[in-house]
């Protein structure tokens, strides 16, 4: 198993360029989310999904798009990039179906909005 | 809303115990979670502990749930080096979120 893959690793945008960040697991997982982690913030949920064509919003989802078309992938489009967006975003899941189950997280994407 | 809240840092010496404490808002929360991260990388659950037990040891970590004053710690033993890291807790809520708080940088004395 991959576990949870993030692309792209690296990214830097200009103020309303528009992007997606991708996020794909292979264990099929029910449950994945998207968080932002911002120093002193620590790690803000923006977006999470119990389940395929099923979607909510978290603590921070302004500006940000999602969509759950199947289980593995779990993509977050910015619309019109901000700077206010600059954070490390980590894409997760867990299996969502058993008790105590562990939440994987990907290796995160570094984005830059100038 | 959910609310998780840690001290922002944390100093100890090398051998000593370490205690990361994080108290919580949501009473209704089923699961709490620590993770480690370390400096470039992502998170690693490090142990999790169900709400209704009080403690859960597994080798040099120990957690203590209060569930009545919302209050989780991590206790590391004979902390190391390797420890250094910035350590979260988290919580899981009925709605399933799981809220993260700002984490503690553990720093080891040498």
């Amino acid at each position: 198993n991959a576990g949870v893959t993030q692309t792209p690793k690296f990214q830097v945008l200009k103020t309303g360029q528009s992007m997606t960040l991708q996020c794909a697991q292979d264990m099929n997982h029910e449950y994945m989310s998207w968080y932002r982690q911002d120093p002193g913030m620590g790690l803000r949920l923006i977006h999470y999904s119990v389940g395929a064509g099923i979607t909510d919003q978290g603590e921070v989802p302004n500006g940000y798009n999602v969509s759950r078309s199947t289980t593995e992938d779990f993509p977050l489009r910015l619309l019109s990039a901000a700077p206010s967006q600059t954070s490390v975003y980590f894409c997760a899941s867990r299996d969502g179906r058993r008790v105590g189950e562990t939440q994987y997280f990907g290796p995160g994407t570094r984005l830059l909005v100038l | 809303g959910e609310d998780v809240e840690q001290s922002l840092f944390l100093s100890v010496r090398e051998g000593d115990s370490s205690v990361i404490n994080c108290t919580y808002t949501d009473s209704s929360s089923t699961y709490l979670y620590w993770y480690k991260q370390e400096p470039g990388a992502g998170l690693q659950l490090l142990t999790y502990i169900f709400s209704n037990m009080d403690m859960k040891q597994d080798q040099r970590l120990t957690v203590l749930l209060n569930k009545k004053d919302k209050h989780l710690s991590l206790r590391i033993a004979d902390t190391q080096t390797g420890d250094s890291a910035i350590y979260f807790c988290a919580e899981r809520g009925r709605d399933d979120k799981i809220i993260f708080g700002k984490g503690t940088r553990l720093h080891i004395l040498p």
